[in-house]
This record gives structure tokens, C-alpha cells and sequence, in this order.
């Protein structure tokens, strides 16, 4: 069965620090991978997806992420947070097929302070 | 366009009483998701309806939880009676066809069954 593991549940950064927020999956199978977001009292908000084609990929609010195949991760990355991406992140996974079921990870809070 | 929206945003209600859930996806979207979220642990698959047909339920918890959508638009997610566990978010979500994999999310409706 697919699974996803965000390592760590809090990340606490200074403003304009880089970030990097870790995602590793597991599928013996063609998998799509997908960052969303949460801010404070909103839905879940897609930041980027990765169905195939250039491992990095580029989503919103100058986030990107790297689909390593080798060691099974999507880490999320952000070279200068603002005090504005203060939220919760979650790493998802769909495995192919007919199957359009998402796995996500348990995601990680990361807090922007001044 | 109109995103995904979800009735009501809070719901209280007592153990052994009945609440039904809305979800109105966007439109054109075939496919239509259930998931939620209990307290402190990763969001999980409930159920998929392509159009109105139930096309995987494996994550449904019991017999206390149905699903239905009229006609292929709204969903409602109902469940009678409520249990202290049922407490949590209840997010929907869409996507286009087949081949579409980005599935758009609601707000939630935090359900917290006292």
C-alpha cells in the first residue's frame, strides 16, 4: 500500500531564512506527486504537482520541489520565507492507474517568525 | 470560476444524533472525494463518486456513514447515528476526467460530536 512520511510535524524558521520541508514516499508504481497547503481558517490549497517530465518542479509562491526517484522523497523548498507561509503543509501521493485515491503524509507546520 | 464549496463550516452535535454533510464541487468536475481529518492524525480517503456512481468507498469507517450524489453534482455525506470518533474535518474535493489528476479541495467542515 502507497504511504507518505513527512519527518517532521514542526518546522520554526526566521523570516527570509531558506526552507526545506521533507517528504518521502513509498510505491512500487508510477506515482504523482502533490504539495498542499493549509493557511489558518482555509482549505486545502494545491502548491505543485509532479506527474512526470522535469523532477523540479515549480509551484505558487516561489516554492519548488525535486521528485527523487532513487531515494523515494519530493522535499518542498523555499529559498526566503515570509511571515505569510505560515501554515500547514502536507505532502500527497496518487498511485497510476484507475486508482485516484490520495495518500497524504501527516503533515508539517511551519512556523515563520520575525 | 467557483471553487469547491462545502455546508456547513462547523457543526456541533450530540452522540447518537444525525448530520448531513454538502459538498458542491466545481463544475464540469466528474469526480467527486470525501476525506477527513481526525485530531492529529493525516487526512484520509473516504470515498470517490465518479458522476453518480460510487467508484471506491474502501475508506468509508462503517455502516454509520452514506454517501450519495444526486445526479452527478452535489454530494451529501451523512452520518447516523454520530460517535464521539466522528469528530474531525470532513473535506471534499474534485477533479476533472480521467487523465486529470489535481483534485481541488474544499474548506472543510469541522464536525465535533460531543
Amino acid at each position: 500500500a502507497q504511504s507518505v512520511t513527512q519527518l517532521d510535524s514542526q518546522v520554526p524558521v526566521f523570516e527570509e531564512a531558506p526552507v526545506e520541508l521533507r517528504c518521502n514516499y513509498s510505491s512500487s508504481v508510477s506515482v504523482y506527486l502533490f504539495w498542499y497547503v493549509q493557511y489558518p481558517n482555509q482549505g486545502l490549497q494545491l502548491l505543485l504537482k509532479y506527474l512526470s517530465g522535469s523532477t523540479l518542479v515549480k509551484g505558487i509562491n516561489g516554492f519548488e520541489a525535486e521528485f527523487n526517484k532513487s531515494q523515494t522523497s519530493f522535499h518542498l523548498r523555499k529559498p526566503s520565507v515570509h511571515i505569510s507561509d505560515t501554515a500547514e503543509y502536507f505532502c500527497a501521493a496518487l498511485s497510476g492507474g484507475s486508482n485516484y485515491k490520495l495518500t497524504f503524509g501527516k503533515g508539517t507546520l511551519l512556523t515563520v517568525n520575525p | 470560476e467557483a471553487g469547491v464549496t462545502q455546508f456547513p463550516s462547523h457543526s456541533v452535535i450530540e452522540k447518537g444524533q444525525t448530520v448531513t454533510l454538502r459538498c458542491d464541487p466545481i463544475s464540469g468536475h466528474d469526480n467527486l472525494y470525501w476525506y477527513r481529518r481526525v485530531m492529529g492524525k493525516e487526512i484520509k480517503f473516504l470515498l470517490h463518486f465518479v458522476k453518480e456512481s460510487k467508484q471506491d468507498e474502501s475508506g468509508m469507517p462503517n455502516n454509520r456513514f452514506l454517501a450519495e450524489r444526486t445526479g452527478g453534482t452535489y454530494s451529501t455525506l451523512k452520518v447516523q447515528p454520530a460517535e464521539l470518533e466522528d469528530s474531525g474535518v470532513y473535506f471534499c474535493a474534485s477533479s476533472h476526467g480521467t487523465g486529470r489528476y489535481e483534485q481541488y479541495f474544499g474548506p472543510g467542515t469541522r464536525l465535533t460530536v460531543t
